[in-house]
């Protein structure tokens, strides 16, 4: 139980285009959502909350226009990439977690790579 | 949140058992103690959880002190497949509070 997937796995794009990633719980139903980022040999970071049905919150110094969050279903939040550039090329992880569980339940990770 | 502090590499053999402790002076009362491992290019797997004293699964054991300043993640035997990076983190609701990650102990096992 508790597994949370993502979609793509690794996507290549262009300098100036925008990339969406989806984060979806597929045995519970997520009322919280994490989005990290994570560059080589770091420590993830994190870059926003968000909640079903309400606006995400962002962490200091990440940008909320960049980096679009919607979760509009208890399954499913997406993180959209907007005008990406090189410095955007990331490992992006999501998490997933409900009252009931004991923990958060990690996605398995989205290597974005900007051109 | 309480900071945490571990080592940041570790190095032991197959067959060996591995004790990575971590320090978190600030616990508060509420707080949980949470281990998660990582693999390259994949997200964090959860480990194991404890409040007190000892707590045991089928891949680890966590021992918290009586004070809960520290704790340690202790994971028996080690093999090739445990190489990965630990994170201890602390929290009162684990599950639905944001994780502030640290730095982490990269473990890595010789055959």
């Amino acid at each position: 139980g508790a597994v949370v997937s993502q979609h793509p796995s690794r996507v290549i794009c262009k300098s100036g285009t925008s990339v969406k990633i989806e984060c979806r719980s597929l045995d519970f139903q997520a009322t919280t959502m994490f989005w990290y980022r994570q560059f080589p040999k770091q420590s993830l970071m994190l870059m926003a909350t968000s909640n079903e049905g309400s606006k995400a919150t962002y962490e200091q110094g990440v940008e909320k226009d960049k980096f679009l969050i919607n979760h509009a279903s208890l399954t499913l939040s997406t993180l959209t990439v907007t005008s990406a550039h090189p410095e955007d090329s990331s490992f992006y992880i999501c998490s997933a977690s409900t009252r009931t569980t004991d923990t958060q339940y990690f996605g398995p990770g989205t290597r974005l790579t900007v051109l | 949140l309480a900071k945490t502090t571990q080592p940041i590499s570790m190095d032991s053999y197959e067959g060996q058992e591995v004790n990575i402790t971590c320090s978190h002076n600030n616990i508060a009362t509420n707080d949980y103690i949470t281990w998660y491992q990582q693999f390259p290019s994949q997200g964090p797997r959860f480990i194991i959880q404890g409040y007190k004293t000892k707590v045991t699964n089928e891949v680890a054991s966590l021992f918290i002190p009586a004070d809960r300043k520290s704790s340690t993640l202790s994971l028996p035997r080690v093999s090739l497949s445990d190489t990965a990076v630990y994170y201890c983190l602390v929290g009162e609701r684990v599950n639905t509070d944001k994780l502030i990650f640290g730095t982490g102990t990269r473990l890595q096992v010789f055959p």
